[in-house]
């Protein structure tokens, strides 16, 4: 069964590094996402990708942070300079198209540890 | 998007049935009602999904009350590997992007 994968699983960075988190969608998705959950914290939206352009984005994905799809496969998210409250699980997502019956894939997370 | 509301926790023990509910008396008449569930220390993976219905599929059932202003998600024979956190989530038929997730209901299973 196709897959989202992730990588690195687990990266420790200390505050003000840049950290990039790569994430390759399964092959014949159209929309891609990322997703962070603080620990103990419930999932919380980053920001949608379709057709090379970010389609929304939440509060808290400031300038800070940026997408790119630097190739047909990879989906990146970047932490321009990361703070100690970046520390969370971050999961990329991919879905198919965007009709409500829909399933939306995600991956086994990136745990991004700040110090 | 619609709000739903789940109970925080709840226990079962192995091999039993579980029912998990979920309210959304809110719902649209285009809103899919999708079911997610995170086990530990990995992302949220997909259970079932419906519109009016009541779904099965190898994962689970899906029962959609006729109002459809509630959902009960059925595992019918607990596993210890069931223990996750388990998301009901609406997503409109004609236009959804991302999915918010609620807190959701911690299944713990007992053996």
């Amino acid at each position: 069964e196709p897959e989202v994968t992730q990588t690195p699983s687990h990266q420790v960075t200390q505050m003000g590094q840049e950290v990039i988190l790569r994430c390759v969608p399964i092959s014949n998705h159209l929309y891609f996402y990322w997703y962070r959950q603080i620990l103990g914290q419930k999932v919380e939206f980053l920001v949608s990708f379709y057709n090379n352009e970010i389609s929304e984005k939440s509060e808290i994905f400031d300038d800070q942070f940026s997408v790119e799809r630097p190739d047909g496969s990879n989906f990146t998210l970047k932490i321009r300079s990361t703070k100690l409250e970046d520390s969370a699980m971050y999961f990329c997502a991919s879905i198919k198209g965007l009709a409500g019956g829909e399933t939306q894939y995600f991956g086994p997370g990136t745990r991004l540890l700040v110090l | 998007d619609a709000k739903t509301t789940q109970p925080n926790s709840m226990e079962s023990n192995e091999e039993e049935p579980v029912h998990l509910p979920c309210n959304h008396s809110t719902i649209s008449g285009t809103d899919y009602i999708h079911w997610y569930r995170q086990l530990p220390s990995q992302g949220p993976e997909y259970v079932i999904h419906g519109l009016t219905s009541n779904v099965n599929n190898r994962m689970a059932s899906l029962a959609i009350a006729e109002d459809r202003k509630s959902s009960t998600l059925i595992l019918h024979r607990a596993t210890l590997r069931d223990a996750a956190v388990y998301y009901c989530i609406l997503r409109d038929l004609n236009y959804g992007q991302n999915f918010v997730f609620g807190p959701g209901t911690r299944l713990s299973v007992l053996p």
